[in-house]
Formats: C-alpha cells, structure tokens, sequence
C-alpha cells in the first residue's frame, strides 16, 4: 500500500517557466509534509516542508501548497532554471514516534536551458 | 561541522553473501535511520536507532540488522543476500527530538549478483 502518491513521473519545463508536482496522501496522522531534492550520485536534501496547520509555505522560489480536507500537497517551483534539474520527492511522518519519513516515488524534472 | 558520511560507496556482492554497510552521523546527532532506495524509486524506512536502541522498524525482514556505537556512528548488515537487495541504502542522522530534520548521506550502492 503506498502510502504517498505523486505525479507526475517526469516533468520537463522550459527555463523560466512554473514547475508543479503533485502528492497525494492516505493516513491523516501525517503531521509532516518534506519535500527533498535528490541529484545524482547523491542523497535526498530537504528543500522545504509543511506543517497542516497552515495551507501555503513559500521559500524563495519554492512554494509548498497543502489540501488538508483533499489530503493533497504539491510543490511549485517558480521561474525554473536548469539548475533545478533533479529528482524530487514528496513525503510525509508523524513526527514524534519514530519520525520515519514515508516517500513518494519521485519526479524527475529537467529544465530546458 | 562535517557532514554525514557512509561507506563504501559502492559494493558488489552474490547472492547468499552477507554485507556490512557503515555510517558516521553529523555532529552533535545522536539518531540514525536507514533507508533503501531502489532504482527509480523513493526510499524506503529500513528502521531507525536512537541513542543504540532501535526505535522503530519499517517492513523489512529480520536478515536487515544495524547498530549503533556510543559515537552514534552505525552499521546496517544484510544477511543471506537477495538479487532484489541490489539498491542505494542510504543512511540519515538528526539530532533526536521530534521535529528534527534528518540530514542524508550520499549513500552506498550495493550490487547484489
């Protein structure tokens, strides 16, 4: 059963242009909404994350959107730029318990120079 | 302040064979979690040790074992190796509280034949 489900697969936007990855999730105990950053050769990196008590979190050009009653997330990336170019993954704990943090399967964008 | 670090980077087993891999944590952390990511895929929870002890397990079977020393450093051991153990096994250290970011590692990938 997965748990966190994102979309899409793969994505590709043109340099400048507003990159969206979408996550959805099941189990409403969930209080933790990461996003991370992966490049090649190296491990996930937190770029930014959410919390359910509030529905918009923006860090420079990274904005996180989050749907309590849809129980839906999603990352926007605005004014893409090639060095964005990786693979992202939604995911999402009960911080507190063991803290495990439960991922989606990734997006991996590519932004045209 | 040094980073978390894992070894080897890679490795190449057979099948049935055993593999320790090895994890030192960021300074000033005293938690370690260890996931499985395979290719294309979001990492997976192997589990989770706080301060030596386990503190929580994801949906592995017992032949994934780990430890961790007084240094906070860890092991995660794979006995009776599976072609499907073949995967990045990446390790994260945080530094123990609820709400604690968990810093990655670059993650050693292991080649099972």
């Amino acid at each position: 059963q997965q748990q966190v489900k994102q979309s899409p697969q793969s994505l590709i936007v043109q340099k400048g242009g507003i990159s969206i990855i979408n996550c959805a999730y099941e189990n409403t105990a969930f209080d933790y909404f990461p996003w991370y950053q992966q490049f090649p050769g190296k491990g996930p990196a937190l770029l930014i994350a959410i919390r359910p008590d509030v529905s918009e979190k923006k860090e420079g050009r990274f904005t996180i959107s989050f749907n309590k009653s849809a129980k839906q997330f999603s990352l926007h990336i605005m004014d893409s730029q090639p060095g964005d170019s990786a693979t992202y993954f939604c995911a999402a704990s009960v911080q507190g318990r063991d803290d495990k943090i439960i991922f989606g399967k990734g997006t991996r964008l590519h932004i045209l120079p | 302040e040094t980073g978390v670090t894992q070894s080897p980077t890679h490795l190449i087993k057979t099948r049935g064979q055993q593999v320790t891999l090895r994890c030192s944590s960021q300074s000033g952390h005293n938690t370690v979690s260890w996931y499985q990511q395979a290719l294309g895929q979001g990492p997976q929870f192997i589990f989770q040790y706080y301060r030596e002890e386990e503190n929580g397990r994801g949906n592995f079977p017992p032949r994934f074992s780990g430890l961790q020393f007084p240094n906070y450093s860890s092991e995660l051991n794979v006995n009776a190796l599976e072609l499907d153990d073949s995967a990045l096994y990446l390790c994260a250290s945080s530094e123990g509280g609820a709400m604690d970011e968990q810093f990655f590692g670059p993650g050693t990938r292991l080649t099972v034949l």
